[in-house]
């Protein structure tokens, strides 16, 4: 089946520093991704939409600026964290459609877990 | 705004026996999709279930089937021979037929005892 790669799996960086997160469909082509963020104990929440070749759409109360989102390739979304604080780390989970009109389910990643000490 | 609504946050049941998760979602449209997903302590996203509102007939997969209710706005889940491996946290999702993002409810922390 569908398989979407998601890297690293657990990260722990220092404040002020920028991480990034990488997403790949690694036996189809992703004409749409997503990511969540979870934090402990609760839901999956949206962050953002990215669409290969053009800008992503960012939920409300996200910063686009903090979160940069990049959608280069039909395989490869990133999210970037810009000078990362405390109160960004959280479980991210990004996820991968083959075609966004067609009944196909969303293709999850495993996740990143983010520390930022 | 779609809604998705679990009133339950947590649930138990014995190995071997049957258990229903209740969801409930609120929407303006008529068709659209709707998920249950397992999410274990690695916390890796399981696709458990998924029901096409324009169908009538209740999705079934294996030990998991759902009751679908599109007039009252109800999709529950019902696993039956409830195994330990079942334990987990599950979601029902909702998302539009255009394409949109999931949808996520709470979740229901399921506990199945020995």
């Amino acid at each position: 089946g569908a398989v979407v790669s998601q890297h690293p799996s657990w990260v722990i960086c220092k404040s002020g520093t920028s991480v990034k997160i990488e997403c790949r469909s690694l036996d189809f082509q992703a004409t749409t991704m997503f990511w969540y963020r979870q934090f402990p104990k609760q839901s999956l929440m949206l962050m953002a939409t990215s669409n290969e070749g053009s800008k992503a759409t960012y939920e409300q109360g996200v910063e686009k600026d903090k979160f940069l989102i990049n959608h280069a390739s039909l395989t490869l979304s990133t999210l970037t964290v810009t000078s990362a604080h405390p109160e960004d780390s959280s479980f991210y989970i990004c996820s991968a459609r083959y075609d966004s009109y067609s009944n196909q389910p969303q293709h999850f990643g495993d996740g990143t877990r983010l520390s930022i000490l | 705004a779609q809604t998705v609504t679990q009133s339950q946050p947590e649930m138990s049941v014995q190995e071997a026996e049957t258990v229903t998760l209740s969801c409930t979602y609120d929407t303006s449209e008529s068709d659209y999709y709707l998920f249950w997903y397992k999410q274990p302590p690695s916390r890796q996203m399981i696709l458990v279930i998924r029901q096409e509102a324009y169908k009538q007939q209740n999705a079934t997969e294996n030990r998991f089937s759902v009751n679908f209710q599109k007039a009252a706005k109800s999709f529950s889940l019902k696993i039956s021979d409830s195994q330990l491996g079942d334990a987990a946290m599950y979601f029902c999702a909702y998302r539009n037929y255009s394409g949109y993002a999931l949808n996520f409810g709470k979740g229901t922390s399921l506990l199945v005892t020995p």
